[in-house]
This record gives structure tokens, C-alpha cells and sequence, in this order.
């Protein structure tokens, strides 16, 4: 099977500007979770998507958002971006019932604001 | 609350000596854990799970409810060791892994 794909790989954006940041999930998985890694923060839980339905939230401002598509693909934006905002982002996959819980993670993407 | 613990931010070891890198949880129900490992430039990814009670790249971490601990080992340690290593536990509550801060292991030849 192919792994979890991400796009693009790397970003520079400015700040205030949006971004929007893609996420293939393996094929069959019907979850995806998006996390924000730092060196100072570590992995922060962003949200995750189950069947198109957002199931989970973190603790991040409202400018960040996210969707999934029937295809179970994902995208995540954020709007009015800050300096702050600069960090790997990480989506991963998994089947997303109880009892297969496993994450699948993608390369990520580096978003760097400037 | 659920939570979950790795006290040490970074960890230094010779290469051949033991390393363990802790991580402790609270969670009310049954916990279910993991180890991932994210080595440079590459994704992160699982190491082990503690249902499974196996052994990858001879790492091994037992589950003690007792002490709320799920603490990863390895006898001898190798410079290809040197990582990035979370622990997570799985949330049956919400479908989530809640993760730790990460531990930085570095193997010094």
C-alpha cells in the first residue's frame, strides 16, 4: 500500500497570508489527524477527521481549520498567518474505530512564515 | 485527566551503554501505549505497542499499572538509536493518542 502523502513538502508564506495544505491518507483509512510539531512545543493534536465528520479538536485558535472529502483525503488551512505559525505539520492516518487505532504518519509539510 | 509524562526532554548515552526513556501516563481506564520513533529526516513512525509484548530493534517497554509507567529499554545502545522518541497513549474514550513531550536520545560514539 502506499504510505500517507503530503503536499507540498515545503512552504514560505507571508505573514497574514492563508495557507492550505493537503493529506492522502492509505488507501481504506477513513481517519486523519493533523498535528503541528516543533522543536519548543513538540507534537501538538491539531484535529482529526473521521468520514468527513471533524471527531476531535485541539487547543488551537479558530484560524485553523480543516475538512475532509468523500475520498477521505484531507486539506488544512490557516488563515491570517503569524510568525508563530512556522512548523512541521504532520497528518497521519488510521482506520479510526476502537480497536484500529495505529497512525500512520505522512513526511510533512514545512511551513515557514516570514 | 489523561496525560502523559516523558520527564526528560533529552538523553545522552555512550554507544553500548543501557538506555531507558521514560514515560509515565494517567488515564482511568485500560491503558493501550505506544512508542514512536522519528529518526532524522524521516516520519515519525510506531516502534512498539504494549499488547503486542514484542521487541523492535531490541527495544522492549512493559506496561506497569502499578506505577503508571511504560518505561522503553534497550540493553546496549547504537549510534542508528539516536532519535526522536514519543510515547502515546491510545484514548478509547475519543478515538485519540494522547502524546507526550517527546525525548531527544542521542548515542554519542
Amino acid at each position: 500500500k502506499a504510505g500517507v502523502t503530503q503536499t507540498p513538502r515545503y512552504l514560505i508564506k507571508t505573514r497574514g497570508q492563508q495557507v492550505t495544505l493537503s493529506c492522502s491518507p492509505i488507501s481504506g483509512h477513513r481517519s486523519v489527524s493533523w498535528y503541528q510539531q516543533t522543536p519548543g512545543q513538540g507534537l501538538q493534536f491539531l484535529f482529526e477527521y473521521f468520514s468527513e465528520t471533524q471527531r476531535n479538536k485541539g487547543n488551537f485558535p479558530g484560524r485553523f481549520s480543516g475538512r475532509q472529502f468523500s475520498n477521505s483525503r484531507s486539506e488544512m488551512n490557516v488563515s491570517t498567518l503569524e510568525l508563530g505559525d512556522s512548523a512541521l505539520y504532520l497528518c497521519a492516518s488510521s482506520l479510526g474505530d476502537r480497536n484500529s487505532y495505529e497512525q500512520y504518519f505522512g513526511p510533512g509539510t514545512r511551513l515557514t512564515v516570514t | 485527566a489523561q496525560r502523559v509524562t516523558q520527564p526528560e526532554k533529552l538523553l545522552s548515552v555512550f554507544k553500548g551503554a543501557p538506555v531507558e526513556l521514560k514515560c509515565n501516563y494517567s488515564y482511568s481506564g485500560s491503558p493501550e501505549l505506544f512508542w514512536y520513533v522519528q529518526y532524522s529526516r524521516q516520519r515519525l513512525q510506531l516502534l512498539l505497542r504494549h499488547i503486542s509484548r514484542e521487541s523492535i530493534k531490541g527495544f522492549t517497554a512493559d506496561l506497569n499499572k502499578g506505577e503508571t509507567s511504560f518505561h522503553l529499554k534497550k540493553p546496549f545502545a547504537q549510534e542508528e538509536d539516536s532519535a526522536m522518541y514519543y510515547c502515546a497513549l491510545h484514548s478509547d474514550s475519543n478515538y485519540q493518542l494522547i502524546w507526550g513531550a517527546g525525548t531527544k536520545l542521542i548515542i554519542k560514539p
